[in-house]
């Protein structure tokens, strides 16, 4: 596997349900982004961890919950989701945290998750 | 607050040229990225200024003006599968990157 990868691709999900989106990267690299993506919005940065240290939680809902055990791994656990929670979730990973080219953020493929 | 502003939408014919803007305002300026996003599919990185003028890649260019808060993507001889979003991103003094909407480029023959 090269770059990054996400797992699933796809899911569905109730409101009182539990599930864990999972990220991957393969690129060596020491920060890690979870991202939300709504039709014809920005991108909203959800949370950031640089070297397994969470860095930035902006303002997002506690039904989201992110873990890092390591630089290469990311995880967002979500449970008591809302509809308005549905959206593609990205996770990117960039060399490290601080500006200038190594803050170039490389993609995974997204979930794309509607809750019912 | 922190804004980017970039069209919604573009249209152009292949083989053609088009210029993408982007207008920032934000609190500090740490480079402008540029991404190709394809409908269904991740965000690529497409290019970075940090300084003014132009970078040029192959097909692709990208322009920087800091004292004018813009910035464009210049596609030269478009080519169908240059369909696409194109987001542009500005890294602000907390090394935040604030996203634009993204511009959808449809490209006919």
């Amino acid at each position: 596997e090269t770059g990054v990868t996400q797992t699933p691709r796809h899911l569905v999900m109730g409101m009182t349900n539990k599930k864990s989106l999972k990220c991957e990267q393969h690129l060596g690299h020491n920060a890690m982004y979870w991202y939300k993506q709504s039709a014809k919005k920005p991108l909203e940065l959800m949370f950031v961890y640089n070297f397994k240290e969470q860095t930035e939680n902006n303002s997002v809902p506690s039904r989201f919950s992110p873990e890092c055990p390591n630089s290469s791994h990311l995880f967002l656990h979500l449970h008591t989701l809302q509809p308005e929670d549905s959206a593609l979730y990205l996770c990117a990973s960039s060399q490290e945290r601080g500006g200038g080219p190594t803050d170039t953020q490389y993609f995974g493929p997204g979930t794309r998750l509607t809750v019912l | 607050g922190q804004n980017i502003d970039q069209p919604t939408e573009m249209t152009a014919t292949e083989g053609a040229i088009v210029q993408i803007n982007c207008t920032y305002q934000t609190s500090g300026f740490n480079g402008l990225f540029w991404y190709q996003q394809h409908a269904g599919e991740a965000p690529t990185f497409l290019s970075y200024n940090v300084l003014d003028g132009l970078e040029e890649k192959g097909r692709f260019s990208s322009f920087l003006s800091r004292s004018k808060g813009y910035s464009y993507l210049l596609l030269k001889e478009l080519q169908m599968k240059d369909s696409a979003s194109y987001l542009c991103a500005v890294g602000d003094s907390n090394y935040q990157l604030i996203w634009g909407a993204g511009t959808k480029l449809i490209i006919k023959p």
